[in-house]
């Protein structure tokens, strides 16, 4: 139980394109979502927290209208990469919060990697 | 502030033999859960083994046990019987107060045959 299911899984983009990253809750409501992003050999970076119907909120140094995150219903939350440059390169993972589960409380998705060509 | 250190960038273990992979924390806070996730190189997190700061008894999943030293702020991962599947990165976690998870830097550990 608690599967959060993320698609793409891997996209390759235009620098310049947008991209949308999906988080789906399967088996159960996701109140919370927390969205990371990791860069090679390197730990998870928090991006933001999002709480179902309002505002994200981001971490210090990530750019709100570069990432926008939309968390509209307790079943999907959504990152979408604006104006992507190569930079934006990145595995890109979600997580939600889950109380009553054997991970005493977070599910993850299978990330997404995203080149920016 | 709340921190998790992981000092070990890498490591080789032999087929068989048991690993610890080290963690160390810090936090003010009173309640406080740690994790280990195991990410292969598929990306997928992989939970393994939980401890909750007011446990008494150290967590134990299978091959996985958790050896957690409150005193020294300390919340070791050891796993008996390393298999070639075990090769991945190793990840100490901590949930703070506000349910975020602060993750530590990751050990990644390869399994020699």
């Amino acid at each position: 139980g608690a599967v959060v299911s993320q698609h793409p899984s891997r996209v390759i983009c235009k620098s310049g394109t947008s991209v949308k990253i999906e988080c789906r809750s399967l088996d159960f409501q996701a109140t919370t979502m927390f969205w990371y992003r990791q860069f090679p050999k390197q730990s998870l970076m928090l991006m933001a927290t999002s709480n179902e119907g309002s505002k994200a909120t981001y971490e210090q140094g990530v750019e709100k209208d570069k990432f926008l995150i939309n968390h509209a219903s307790l079943t999907l939350s959504t990152l979408t990469v604006t104006s992507a440059h190569p930079e934006d390169s990145s595995f890109y993972i979600c997580s939600a919060r889950v109380q009553q589960f054997r991970a005493y409380g977070y599910t993850f998705g299978s990330g997404t990697r995203l080149t920016v060509v | 502030a709340q921190k998790i250190t992981q000092t070990q960038p890498g490591m080789f273990v032999q087929e068989k033999e048991a690993v610890t992979l080290d963690c160390t924390y810090d936090t003010s806070d009173p309640s406080y859960g740690l994790f280990w996730y195991k990410q292969p190189s598929s990306g997928e997190m992989i939970f393994l083994i939980y401890q909750g700061s007011y446990d008494q008894q150290n967590a134990t999943e299978g091959r996985y046990s958790l050896n957690f030293q409150k005193a020294r702020k300390s919340a070791n991962l050891v796993i008996s019987a390393s298999q070639l599947g075990d090769s991945a990165m190793y990840f100490c976690a901590m949930r703070d107060s506000n349910y975020q998870l602060i993750w530590g830097a990751g050990t990644k550990l390869i399994i020699k045959p």
